[in-house]
């Protein structure tokens, strides 16, 4: 079981937005920035989103981060086919001192 | 760019040491932080700790007594020990770096399967 929570799954069909929650406690996301990752299996999981909300460099602008409280999400609008992956959340643990991560969620492009 | 590549034995007996070493080109291992995290058959991701060359590290505490890492500037290698394993300690290992104390990984490796089977 995972410290941050995330649904399994989630689809959408192209064109469509989607989002992907990520909640966690005050001593992670309620406390500390929350980081998304995009990850196809087998691969090295790829950054998308620092500080929440802040996208990294040549990450497309279809992809987005918020946060509120203890929680946060991931949203991709004008979804495309390509984006059909893993993602997960993470940040850090001021009681682990070190980071958490979600359990991850499955995105299909139908 | 920043790469980063696991790679060590993958398979292991239990009871013995898990020995993987992360080998970072693009860029220098001197600077940053440097995590070792795994993700078991089924299960999320967990944190195995982090290290850094200056001598600072964190060690998940289910893990600690466990754990040895260390940082070979000359070589741009980390590398993690895992003692005494068992068949619970089955799972893809990453390699990450980390930009700063209190983040998360910004870059990661592919990642490496290590069973522990006799």
């Amino acid at each position: 079981q995972s410290v941050l929570t995330q649904p399994p799954s989630a689809s959408g069909t192209p064109g469509q937005r989607v989002s992907i929650s990520c909640s966690g406690s005050s001593s992670n996301i309620g406390s500390n920035p929350i980081h998304w990752y995009q990850h196809f299996p087998g691969t090295a999981p790829l950054r998308l989103i620092h500080s929440n909300s802040q996208r990294f460099s040549s990450v497309p602008e279809r992809f987005s981060g918020s946060k509120s409280g203890t929680s946060g999400s991931l949203a991709i609008s004008g979804l495309q086919s390509e984006d059909e992956a893993h993602y997960f959340c993470a940040a850090w643990d001021d009681s682990l001192n070190g980071p958490v991560f979600g359990g991850g969620t499955k995105l299909t492009v139908l | 760019q920043v790469q980063l590549q696991e790679s060590g034995p993958r398979l292991v007996k239990p009871s013995e040491t898990l020995s993987l070493t992360c080998t970072v080109s693009g860029g220098s291992i001197s600077v940053y932080y440097w995590s070792w995290i795994r993700q078991s058959p089924g299960k999320g991701l967990d944190w195995i700790g982090s290290i850094n060359n200056g001598g600072k590290s964190n060690y998940s505490p289910s893990l600690k007594s466990r754990v040895t890492m260390s940082v070979d500037t000359s070589r741009n290698q980390i590398s993690l020990g895992l003692s005494s394993v068992t068949a619970a300690d089955t799972a893809v290992y990453y390699c990450a770096r980390v930009p700063k104390w209190e983040l998360p990984p910004d870059y990661w490796g592919p990642g490496m399967v290590v069973t522990v089977s006799s």
